[in-house]
């Protein structure tokens, strides 16, 4: 997880609130990612940024917005939190060289 | 379209015997493939990868993987388990353009001792 920071470590939300999960790099690095881990359903990708400014749709973006304005930091946004919500979060970065993904340490979300 | 289906939920072994993990994928291409590791409430530890060189790749702490393009099949082994290796294990299938990846839905290692 060396060079991937997610803020917070630990969030609970009413329904309906919103919050933004931080993602930060320090390697550099142009592609991020945004999936959500629920048990028995390994990780979905929800978002994903090929490089600063650009964002594109994965598997399960419904109920989130992203946002990259530099290439360090990749956000993730809950406007209306969802019971439906409640997961573990992780943002990931590609590293080249092949391409690899290496993960940052998550972000446990619950939604009541 | 790929997809990759881990075909045990859950592996029970006892300390000192063999470790298999069981991943197949579905691919038009030549994938990358990936093994990650998740010790419970951690992040995920990559363990492996094979990228269209050598079939049998070696990983950390003992695990390799074989690609079997015939089998369509990547299944993860070690020789002797140990206590330490009780986590959850994800085989990952990349895209034909190298930026997305796909995951299992996992397998839960149980090294009984």
């Amino acid at each position: 997880n060396a060079g991937v920071t997610q803020t917070p470590k630990f969030q609970v939300l009413k329904t309906g609130q919103s919050m933004t999960l931080q993602c930060a790099q320090d390697m550099n690095h142009n592609s991020m990612y945004w999936y959500r881990q629920d048990p028995g359903m390994g990780l979905r990708l929800i978002y994903y940024s090929a490089s600063e400014g650009t964002t594109d749709k994965g598997e399960v973006p419904n109920g989130y917005n992203v946002s990259r304005l530099n290439k360090r930091e990749f956000s993730l946004r809950l406007e209306s939190a969802a019971p439906s919500q409640t997961s573990v979060y992780f943002c990931a970065i590609l590293q080249g060289g092949p391409d690899t993904q290496y993960f940052g340490p998550g972000t446990r979300l619950t939604v009541l | 379209a790929q997809s990759v289906t881990q075909l045990d939920s859950h592996v029970s072994v006892s300390e000192g015997t063999p470790v298999l993990l069981r991943c197949n994928y579905s691919s038009s291409y030549s994938p990358s493939l990936f093994w990650y590791v998740q010790h419970p409430n951690k992040g995920l530890q990559l363990l492996l990868k094979y990228t269209s060189a050598a079939t049998l790749v070696k990983g950390i702490n003992g695990f390799e993987a074989e690609f079997k393009k015939s089998e369509t099949s990547f299944h993860l082994t070690k020789p002797s388990a140990h206590m330490s290796d009780a986590a959850e294990y994800f085989c990952v299938v990349s895209s034909n353009t190298g930026n997305q990846f796909y995951f299992g839905t996992g397998t839960s290692l149980t090294v009984i001792p």
